[in-house]
């Protein structure tokens, strides 16, 4: 089975600090690995994903991510937060080569950029 | 771009009635999925396809069915809706597998209350 953490249910950051979300999974074998955003009100909006190669995936927004396979880690980063970045971020994982094309998210993290 | 519509963005129903939630997109994607998100859960799967009249149970079938008919038009149904369904469902859509990097596009979500 594969599963993810978001072990922070919210992140708290003043506008032009960098910002951390962390994300942890477990997987059989090796994973491709998601970040999604949610704003109010909406459906999710795909950031950046993980599939081989350079361990630090670069997204949308100026927001990107770093793959570290012996912590299992898929932390979310970006070096100056702006307050337009307060939303609720999910980060999934899916299995290679297995499980179809599901997608197993985490319970998201709730980031909240101040002035 | 992806679009992937969802008929309604709030619905209120009655217990036992019968819901039908219609999603489409434009995109000629094979994949379609529900899911439903709840406050510190995340995102659940209901149901998958990967063609038309094709579906899978994902994580959390039970009380739902589902309907593809047509490539581009995936329903679910709450066969006599109860009020633990009382949710945000949320429907996307991605291409055919290849290597697992496919995308999923989401929907903005029908928020359903049954009361």
């Amino acid at each position: 089975a594969q599963s993810v953490a978001q072990p922070e249910d919210q992140v708290n950051v003043a506008e032009g600090n960098p910002l951390t979300v962390k994300c942890t999974y477990s997987v059989s074998g090796n994973p491709y690995l998601f970040w999604y955003v949610q704003y109010p009100n909406r459906g999710l909006q795909f950031l950046l994903k993980y599939i081989t190669g350079d361990n630090l995936v670069k997204g949308s927004y100026g927001f990107e991510a770093e793959f570290n396979k012996s912590q299992t880690s898929f932390h979310l980063k970006k070096p100056s937060a702006l307050v337009s970045d307060s939303a609720l971020y999910f980060c999934a994982v899916r299995a290679r080569g297995g499980g179809g094309n599901k997608l197993t998210f985490g319970t998201g993290t709730q980031l909240k950029v101040e002035l | 771009d992806v679009k992937v519509t969802q008929s309604s963005r709030y619905l209120v129903k009655r217990t036992g009635e019968k819901v039908f939630l219609e999603c489409v997109q434009d995109m000629d994607h094979e994949n379609m999925f529900w899911y439903r998100q709840d406050p510190g859960l995340g995102l659940r799967l209901i149901y998958f396809s990967y063609d038309v009249k094709m579906k899978e149970k994902g994580d959390i079938p039970e009380g739902y069915s589902v309907s593809r008919e047509k490539k581009e038009r995936f329903s679910l149904i709450l066969e006599s809706a109860s009020t633990n369904q009382t949710s945000m469902y949320l429907c996307a859509s991605s291409r055919k597998q290849v290597r697992g990097t496919d995308t999923q596009y989401f929907g903005p979500g029908t928020r359903l209350t049954v009361l």
